[in-house]
């Protein structure tokens, strides 16, 4: 069975950092690209992240760029999002999803993880 | 950055009727549109790739079409467990979703 377990959320001050992790299970990891999704309490999906199978490709949305970065050790099946310079807004559910395709380029996502939420707040 | 502009935001609809959202691009995005769903307290459920396939295991109530800067979403004969909010996504230039459309039994 095809499995996403995200962990590392938590209550984080203004301005700190947390790193969050994505352990997959079931599938050829290192063949799919990968993404971060977030969701604001009460608000719609929001790209953030994503990163090409071999992990040589990163893609940022603007709001995030600069602030995280997305990696993956794909010998231990893992994706992780490190997240610096926190603020307010960045408070979410954060998701881990594998594409639907074993393709370059990030597109459609058809496995997700149970999400990790992450609280900045003093 | 493409943006994706989803409407209504949100519909009510009687069991059995047929429920239409639209999704409309900023530029050409060709057929690289997704559909998800999402019920609360879940994570997303992917329907319909490449704008108008039908994900496996997807009931065929659900369907998509549209190409270019315009997309329709589509489910023929809305059922009880449809309740759910539903977002678009495109993928011709990095990753955008579109605010979602929740849908609501009258």
């Amino acid at each position: 069975e095809v499995q996403l377990l995200e962990s590392g959320g938590g209550l984080v001050q203004p301005g700190g950092s947390l790193r969050l992790s994505c352990a997959a299970s079931g599938f050829t990891f290192s063949s799919y690209a990968m993404s971060w999704v977030r969701q604001a309490p009460g608000k719609g999906l929001e790209w953030v992240s994503a990163i090409s199978g071999s992990g040589g490709s990163t893609y940022y949305a603007d709001s995030v760029k600069g602030r995280f970065t997305i990696s993956r050790d794909n010998s231990k099946n893992t994706l992780y999002l490190q997240m610096n310079s926190l603020r307010a807004e960045d408070t979410a559910v954060y998701y881990c999803a594998k594409d639907r395709v074993a393709a370059a380029n990030p597109g459609g996502m058809d496995v997700w993880g149970q999400g990790t939420t992450v609280t900045v707040s003093s | 950055d493409i943006q994706m502009t989803q409407s209504p935001s949100s519909l009510s609809a009687s069991v059995g009727d047929r429920v239409t959202i639209t999704c409309q691009a900023s530029q050409d995005i060709s057929n690289y549109l997704n559909w998800y769903q999402q019920k609360p307290g879940k994570a997303p459920k992917l329907l319909i790739y490449d704008a108008s396939n039908l994900e496996t295991g997807v009931p065929s109530r659900f369907s998509g079409s549209g190409s270019g800067t315009d997309f329709t979403f589509t489910i023929s004969s809305l059922q009880p467990e449809d309740i759910a909010t539903y977002y678009c996504q495109q993928y011709d230039n990095r990753l955008t979703f579109g605010g979602g459309t929740k849908v609501e039994i009258k």
